[in-house]
C-alpha cells in the first residue's frame, strides 16, 4: 500500500512479557517517528530516525523501550518486561525529510494498540 | 520547551453549521509551524491544515480555515458547513522548524468534535 503500515493493530500482553511493534513507512521517506498516545490524550514523542540513524531517543520513557531501523526503512519498537502503564496506542509516522520542499507534514499509520494485563 | 494547550475537551455542532476549536501555544521561537490534525475513530491521523508562523495570511483549505494570532500565540480552527464526516478528535500541533530534519511535533491534548444530524 501507499501509506504507513503498522502491525499488529492490537496486542494484548501479560505484565512482564516482551512485545515488538512494527512500522513500514512510506517508501523513500527519510524521517521516521514513534509516538505514544495514552487514552484520550495527544501523542507524545518517543524517538526519531533519519534513515537508519536514531538521532533522538529523548522521549523513550525507560530503558525497557528500544527502537531500531536497521536498513533505513522498516522500524521496530520493542518493549521489554511490559508494565500496565505501557498500555497505549503506539503511532508511527514518516515524512520525506528535508529536501528543500518539506512541508513538515507527518504521515501517520493507524497505530498499534497495546494492552498490558 | 514548547507547550500546546487545547482548552475544549469536547465540542458538538449541528450539521451545516460552523464551529471553532481553540488552541494556544507557548514558545520562544520566532519561526515555527502550526498544524491541525484530525483523528477519526480507529483511523489514522491526517493533516487538516498548516500555518507557517512567518506568514501573516491565515491558511485556508476548503471548509477549514485558521485564525492565527502570533502575538497572542493563538491558533484556532474554524470548520464551516460541518459534515458528519468531520466527527473526530482534532489535535493542534507545533513544530519548531519544518526545514530541518527531525523536528518533532508537539501535540495538544485534543478536542473531540461531534457533528450531529
Amino acid at each position: 500500500g501507499a501509506g504507513v503500515s503498522q502491525s499488529p493493530r492490537y496486542k494484548v500482553a501479560k505484565r512482564g512479557q516482551d512485545v515488538a511493534l512494527r512500522c513500514d513507512p512510506i517508501s523513500g521517506h527519510v524521517s521516521l517517528f514513534w509516538y505514544q498516545q495514552a487514552l484520550g490524550q495527544g501523542p507524545e514523542f518517543l524517538t526519531y530516525f533519519q534513515n537508519e540513524a536514531q538521532l533522538d531517543k529523548s522521549g523513550l520513557p525507560s530503558d525497557r523501550f528500544f527502537a531500531e531501523r536497521p536498513e533505513g526503512s522498516v522500524s521496530t519498537l520493542k518493549i521489554q518486561r511490559t508494565q500496565q502503564e505501557d498500555s497505549a496506542v503506539y503511532l508511527c509516522a514518516s515524512s520525506p525529510g528535508y529536501s528543500g520542499g518539506n512541508t513538515g507534514e507527518l504521515f501517520f499509520g493507524e497505530g498499534s494498540r497495546l494492552t498490558v494485563l | 520547551a514548547q507547550t500546546v494547550t487545547q482548552s475544549q475537551p469536547e465540542m458538538s455542532v449541528q450539521e451545516a453549521e460552523t464551529v471553532t476549536l481553540s488552541c494556544t501555544y507557548d514558545t520562544s521561537e520566532s519561526n515555527y509551524y502550526l498544524f491541525w490534525y484530525k483523528q477519526p475513530p480507529s483511523r489514522q491521523m491526517i493533516l487538516v491544515i498548516r500555518q507557517e508562523a512567518y506568514k501573516q495570511q491565515n491558511a485556508t483549505e476548503n471548509r477549514f480555515s485558521v485564525n492565527f494570532q502570533k502575538a497572542a500565540k493563538s491558533f484556532s480552527l474554524k470548520i464551516s458547513d460541518s459534515q458528519l464526516g468531520d466527527t473526530a478528535m482534532y489535535f493542534c500541533a507545533f513544530m519548531k522548524d519544518a526545514m530541518e530534519y527531525g523536528n518533532k511535533l508537539v501535540f495538544g491534548a485534543g478536542t473531540i468534535l461531534r457533528v450531529k444530524s
